[in-house]
């Protein structure tokens, strides 16, 4: 079964921390990964796409990608409050047979402590 | 900086009723998609749409559920009989692209109570 996993959390971090976030996924065909933040009752919001293996940085933002141990991670600098959200990993598992759909994990709570 | 919007923002109906959702994708996209949320679950992919046609569906998106874009800015989900379990958030997103690597823009969502 397609899947992608993530923990739960909550996970809770100090300001000014770094935050791991950590995503597998299922399919090794897998071309496309993406973060995205969800605060309680909204709707995600993309913070994060990669498409190589390595690393992508984006302000206080690195999103970590290994395809060959099928895991893509998002590491948070300089935690602040205002970070405290579900985060959610997505990937397109299929995309060979033309699939554009993207698999949600169920998220992992992050808590910011001030 | 554009944006997906959706309406109405919350729909309350009753079992049986169809509803109608409404979404304004971003103007320059060309891949459009709904998903949904049931309460502390998981976003779940329901269908995708290009070139007027549905591109792929998933097994939730029975014959209940329809899609069209009837003009150049709308795309509508509607459920023709509502049940209790459709309760949920309903995400439109769109995508300049498809497959590989379309980078994909939710909206607000709306939110279906069925009682």
């Amino acid at each position: 079964q397609k899947e992608v996993e993530q923990n739960s959390g909550p996970l809770s971090v100090p300001e000014g921390a770094i935050a791991s976030l950590n995503c597998t996924y299922s399919d090794r065909g897998s071309q496309s990964f993406f973060w995205y933040r969800q605060y309680s009752g909204k709707s995600p919001e993309l913070i994060m796409f990669i498409y190589s293996n390595g690393d992508k940085e984006d302000g206080r933002f690195t999103a970590q990608l290994n395809k060959a141990s099928q895991y893509v991670s998002l590491l948070i600098r300089d935690s602040q409050p205002s970070d405290s959200a579900t985060y959610l990993c997505a990937v397109n598992l299929n995309p060979g047979a033309g699939s554009y759909q993207l698999t949600f994990g169920k998220g992992t709570k992050l808590s910011v402590i001030p | 900086e554009p944006e997906v919007t959706q309406t109405p923002s919350h729909q309350v109906t009753q079992m049986g009723q169809e509803v109608i959702l409404r979404c304004v994708p971003i103007s320059n996209h060309l891949y459009f998609y709904w998903y949904r949320q049931i309460l502390g679950q998981k976003v779940e992919f329901l269908v995708s749409f290009y070139n007027n046609e549905i591109s792929e569906k998933s097994e939730i998106f029975d014959d209940q559920f329809s899609v069209e874009r009837p003009d150049g800015s709308n795309f509508t989900l509607k459920i023709r009989s509502t049940k209790l379990e459709d309760s949920a958030m309903y995400f439109c997103a769109s995508s300049q692209q498809g497959q590989g690597r379309g980078e994909q823009y939710f909206g607000p969502g709306t939110r279906l109570t069925v009682t």
